[in-house]
């Protein structure tokens, strides 16, 4: 079936822009993750969502990151004034229901690389 | 909070030689150790995990093996091939009640298999 989808997959912008980034989950995923991977290193966890509902936002760096899943299927993540240092590869993941030791596997978007100018 | 270390960096092997990828993480609450392949423009792709109560499994030419005294978690490749070049993460992660198994990355491998 189809994987996690994510677009734009590219995204220039000018520094203090505000922009948008979509992921489209594997259907029937009730999880869903958004991961910062910065050039060469590994991603770095932002936020999660259970359906609609955001249980953990610890990761987003700044008040400038919004993010939300209003129906508990898409999810966009908003950068506001944009600066130099958000350039990176934003990452989406979803995963089925948690259940068992650990949890359920998460499968990864292929990203929106986001470049600041 | 949780902290994944990963060595080596970069690694070439032969092709038809084998490759080994080793991970440590420094809470032992963690139950749950993905290793995800990431190739050129992709995202992560799952190639096997392993769980806190198992201490190895296998699929195919792939084997994870888990030390959880030692905290740490290794990634074998046999009979490694040039398709198998890519950039290798460990993660690691806990179930946290009402807040999902966020997974801590390790700092990523670079394989290159030589033909």
């Amino acid at each position: 079936g189809a994987g996690v989808s994510q677009s734009p997959r590219y995204k220039v912008a000018k520094r203090g822009q505000d922009v948008a980034l979509r992921c489209d989950p594997i259907s029937g995923h009730v999880s869903l993750f958004w991961y910062q991977q910065a050039l060469g290193q590994g991603p770095e966890f932002l936020t999660y969502f259970q359906n609609e509902a955001q249980l953990d936002k610890s990761g987003l760096p700044s008040d400038r990151f919004f993010a939300e899943r209003p129906e508990g299927s898409v999810s966009t993540l908003k950068i506001q004034r944009t600066q130099q240092e958000d350039s990176a590869v934003y990452l989406c993941a979803s995963s089925l229901r948690w259940e068992g030791l650990g949890g359920q596997p998460q499968h990864f978007g292929d990203g929106t690389r986001l470049s600041i100018l | 909070g949780e902290n994944v270390e990963q060595h080596p960096s970069t690694l070439s092997v032969q092709e038809g030689d084998s490759a080994v990828i080793k991970c440590t993480y420094s809470d032992s609450a963690s139950n749950y150790f993905p290793w995800y392949k990431q190739e050129l423009g992709k995202g992560p792709q799952l190639i096997i995990d392993i769980r806190s109560n198992v201490g190895e499994k296998k699929d195919q030419r792939i084997a994870v093996t888990l030390n959880k005294t030692a905290k740490h978690f290794s990634l074998h490749i046999t009979e490694t091939q040039p398709e198998d070049s890519a950039v290798y993460f460990c993660a690691a992660s806990i179930r946290r009640d009402g807040a999902g198994n966020m997974l801590t990355f390790g700092g990523g491998t670079r394989l290159m298999v030589k033909p």
